[in-house]
């Protein structure tokens, strides 16, 4: 059935450093990608995301590129900040809109 | 404008009760999804409304589970007879159309005790 696969399930950078987080996807007919972070008792809050007619976005500091050949997208954090602490979430979806998620990744970023 | 609201945040049922939670969507959001979030796991998808039809509940766990959008705008999610393995946090997406972007309401956190 669908499954998104995502990794490492915790990282921790120093501040100031990259930050990448990995996701694969079983479902071909899936063709967008969104990335949601989620801080402790908040709401997820969609951050970037990208459609499969494109192979990169950024937005800023954030960056996301997608494989379609290999099944696989990821997410790029730069210059991290203590901010940007939170647990991050891809996720992939046909186009009826139905979320499949993956496990989520913890980021620490140490001052 | 506003954004999605749940309502109540937080709900503790007793093992057998009925609960019902809501969900105000963003206004004009064609689609509406139900997630569930067991701790320190991802959301799982539930079901799905476009307007007030009830496309997809493949996720809903079982028939004590049971969602409604009447009015294509707020929608309802009833659990019968609760159990203990329906503590969770419910969430609540709404989006623009089917494939758009899903913005989420802050969640109503069950405990079944």
């Amino acid at each position: 059935g669908e499954n998104v696969e995502q990794h490492p399930s915790t990282l921790s950078v120093q501040e100031g450093d990259s930050a990448v987080i990995k996701c694969t996807y079983s479902d071909s007919a899936s063709n967008y990608f969104p990335w949601y972070k989620q801080e402790l008792g908040k709401r997820p809050q969609l951050i970037i995301d990208i459609r499969s007619n494109v192979g990169e976005k950024k937005d800023q500091r954030i960056a996301v590129t997608l494989n379609k050949t290999a099944k696989h997208f990821s997410l790029h954090i730069t210059e991290t900040q203590p901010e940007d602490s939170a647990v991050y979430f891809c996720a992939a979806c046909r186009n009826t809109g139905k979320l499949i998620f993956g496990q989520g990744t913890t980021l620490q970023v140490k001052p | 404008g506003a954004g999605v609201s749940q309502s109540p945040r937080y709900k503790v049922a007793k093992r057998g009760q009925d609960v019902a939670l809501r969900c105000d969507p963003i206004s004009g959001h064609v689609s509406l999804f139900w997630y569930q979030q067991a701790l320190g796991q991802g959301p799982e998808f539930l079901t799905y409304f476009q307007n007030e039809a009830q496309l997809d509940k493949s996720g809903l766990p079982s028939d004590r589970f049971f969602a409604e959008r009447p009015e294509g705008s707020v929608s309802t999610l009833k659990i019968q007879r609760t159990q203990q393995e329906d503590s969770a946090v419910y969430l609540c997406a709404s989006s623009l159309a089917s494939g758009a972007e899903q913005y989420f309401g802050p969640g109503t956190r069950l405990t079944v005790t």
